[in-house]
């Protein structure tokens, strides 16, 4: 399958301070990239969706503000957690297809962010 | 409501004792229905596709099933290295297009 790299693999900050997760799709053109949140022994809950070039459209109860989410290109995603908490920490995932939203063709994964605010 | 339900939670298997895992659904407009296979602190890895009623798809000791109301995965003959959690995921376009995922099943084989 392709291969969807994911940028820091962990990540330890202060609270207050704002993190920037990497996710890079290495041998295809990832049209749209899906950025999940995904709690322990929990399911992925999808936090927002992106196509490449246009803003990101967040599911209900997900704060743009926070969660700024960048599509520069068809192979680069970033997930920018703004002033972190200690509550958003998690494990991110992203996913990445060579499609628009509109479409049945599987995504591919990143290998996850755990992030641990302190 | 669209909702994908996974059972059981957790099966415990010995190696070799054969069993399924389900992924019950109810949506509109299914465009695709996704098992993926997700080892601890890793990302989920994709291992079938399914689109229409009847259609099987296997790989290695695994085999998927497809009805309008669930699927199965079928494990063969398992190994240890077959532990993990197996998600299900359901994409659908009822108010736009969208991936809702089940809550997985944690499998553990013994050797």
């Amino acid at each position: 399958g392709a291969v969807v790299s994911q940028h820091p693999s962990w990540v330890i900050c202060k609270s207050g301070t704002s993190v920037k997760i990497e996710c890079r799709s290495l041998d295809f053109q990832a049209t749209t990239m899906f950025w999940y949140r995904q709690f322990p022994k929990q399911s992925l809950m999808l936090m927002a969706t992106s196509n490449e070039g246009s803003k990101a459209t967040y599911e209900q109860g997900v704060e743009k503000d926070k969660f700024l989410i960048n599509h520069a290109s068809l192979t680069l995603s970033t997930l920018t957690v703004t002033s972190a908490h200690p509550e958003d920490s998690s494990f991110y995932i992203c996913s990445g297809a060579p499609f628009h939203r509109d479409s049945s063709t599987e995504a591919f994964f990143g290998q996850g962010t755990r992030l641990t605010v302190v | 409501e669209d909702q994908v339900t996974q059972s059981p939670e957790a099966l415990r298997l010995q190696e070799g004792e054969s069993s399924s895992l389900n992924c019950s659904y109810t949506v509109s407009g299914l465009r695709g229905l996704f098992w993926y296979r997700q080892d601890p602190g890793k990302g989920p890895e994709f291992l079938f596709t399914l689109y229409s009623a009847g259609e099987e798809k296997e790989k290695e000791r695994l085999k998927a099933t497809l009805t309008k109301k669930e699927s199965f995965l079928h494990i063969t003959a398992p190994k240890p290295e077959d532990s993990a959690t197996y998600l299900c995921a359901v994409r659908t376009h009822t108010g736009g297009f969208k991936t809702i995922f089940g809550a997985g099943t944690r499998l553990f084989v013994k050797a």
